[in-house]
């Protein structure tokens, strides 16, 4: 069966130290895959996608993942974390032949130490 | 870039009474309109598929009579949810896909039932 996993419900990190979100995605065919951040009370923003081509993608506010089709997995990393970065950030796929539709992992809440 | 409108982004309802969500894309065509609900503290699950001039395609468990979706443009999708209750309360978030800008997110509305 096609599903999305984002591993660790609560992230916390110093800030200055490396961010790592996790994603993983079960799938037989390569699936899109998307990086979405959400602010308290408000919608997501679009941080990063992986389509085709290179598998390292740069998103804004300086992350970055990787697509490793190997461990089937996607993600999401930021060298150094600003205490603006607490969010909560959500992994998104679409599977090819399901309509364009959006599946979307259950969420990693960040919280950034001062 | 892209933008969609949500509006409003909160409102308080009576339980009994109907409450129209707006989303509309500005300065482009959505050919297809998402709409998802997203409980606290939990991911987006998707409620219904609409394309303009179609009529929406539910998710499995989701009451079409009791979440009615309109498309009647290529820029404006409505959701009513009618006869609310305490038990819809909840966050409600559209996404319109283009060609051009993939997949836009609205802001979200928060809807409370009192």
């Amino acid at each position: 069966a096609q599903s999305v996993t984002q591993l660790g419900s609560h992230v916390s990190v110093s800030e200055g130290a490396l961010v790592l979100l996790r994603c993983n995605y079960s799938s037989s065919v390569p699936p899109y895959l998307f990086w979405y951040v959400q602010y308290p009370n408000q919608g997501l923003q679009l941080l990063l996608k992986y389509t085709t081509g290179a598998t390292l993608v740069k998103g804004i506010n300086g992350f970055e993942a990787e697509f490793k089709k190997s461990e089937t997995s996607f993600h999401l990393t930021k060298p150094s974390a600003h205490m603006s970065d607490a969010a909560e950030y959500f992994c998104a796929v679409i599977f090819p032949n399901t309509g364009n539709q959006f599946y979307f992992g259950t969420g990693t809440s960040l919280t950034v130490i001062p | 870039g892209a933008v969609v409108s949500q509006h409003p982004s909160r409102v308080i309802c009576k339980s009994g009474t109907s409450v129209k969500i707006e989303c509309r894309s500005l300065d482009f065509q959505a050919t297809t309109m998402f709409w998802y609900r997203q409980f606290p503290k939990q991911s987006l699950m998707l409620m219904a598929t609409s394309n303009e001039g179609s009529k929406a395609t539910y998710e499995q468990g989701v009451e079409k009579d009791k979440f009615l979706i309109n498309h009647a443009s290529l820029t404006l999708s409505t959701l009513t949810v009618t006869s609310a209750h305490p038990e819809d309360s909840s966050f409600y978030i559209c996404s319109a896909r283009s060609v051009n800008y993939g997949y836009t997110f609205g802001s979200g509305t928060r809807l409370t039932v009192v």
